[in-house]
């Protein structure tokens, strides 16, 4: 069964602080990886990954993917309190439809 | 706007009636997703058409619940006798085709339901 493990559930830090996400995932037929960023409304969607090594960027954010450790890792650099939000990491599922598998969510407080 | 839409984006409800809602995809999307997140989970995946079609349905999608994609444009998702559990945001993806992969999904605002 596909499954998507996200760590830690919760984080609180301070704005100017960096922060690190893991994702890990076991999927039969991995296509692609992707984080979104969900405050209280739908996930936005922030970054795909499908290729080990090639590092995303946006901003203050980046992510990464491991394909051969089954991982993604998303950074947050020089947090503020905007960031304040629940990021879900999710994969293509096994099927052939493109559904997502999402793991539980991250949950990030930023402390002015 | 461009984005997608869902309506209502709350409704309460009594156990055992039935609803429906409905969700306009961004409109050259041809993939539409549905899923349900309940609190403190992510999103998980209920059913997924490819224009009008109804390619895979989760086993988590009882017989009470049915969705239609009639014209391969909006669609909607019907709980018929609605039970406490049903409770859920219900959130609807689309993306687009491509040949070989997967296009990342674009999620709308949600339905909030409550079942009193």
């Amino acid at each position: 069964e596909d499954k998507v493990v996200q760590s830690p559930l919760s984080l609180v830090v301070h704005e100017g602080d960096t922060v690190t996400l893991n994702c890990s995932y076991e999927v039969t037929n991995f296509r692609s990886l992707l984080w979104y960023k969900q405050e209280k409304k739908a996930p936005t969607f922030l970054f795909m990954l499908t290729s080990s090594g090639i590092e995303k960027k946006s901003g203050r954010l980046s992510s990464i993917l491991d394909k051969k450790e089954l991982f993604s890792i998303l950074n947050i650099t020089a947090t503020q309190t905007g960031d304040s939000a629940v990021y879900l990491c999710a994969v293509h599922g096994s099927s052939n439809t493109g559904k997502l598998i999402f793991g539980q969510g991250t949950t990030l407080q930023v402390k002015p | 706007d461009t984005g997608v839409s869902q309506d209502p984006r709350h409704k309460i409800t009594k156990r055992g009636q039935n609803v429906t809602f409905r969700c306009d995809p961004i409109s050259e999307h041809n993939r539409l997703y549905w899923y349900r997140q309940t609190l403190g989970q992510g999103p998980e995946f209920l059913t997924y058409f490819q224009n009008e079609a109804q390619l895979e349905k989760s086993r988590l999608l009882s017989d009470r619940f049915s969705a239609e994609r009639p014209k391969g444009s909006f669609s909607t998702l019907e709980i018929q006798r609605t039970e406490q559990g049903d409770s859920a945001m219900y959130l609807c993806a689309s993306s687009l085709k491509a040949a070989d992969a997967y296009n990342e999904q674009f999620f709308g605002p949600g339905t909030r339901l409550t079942v009193l």
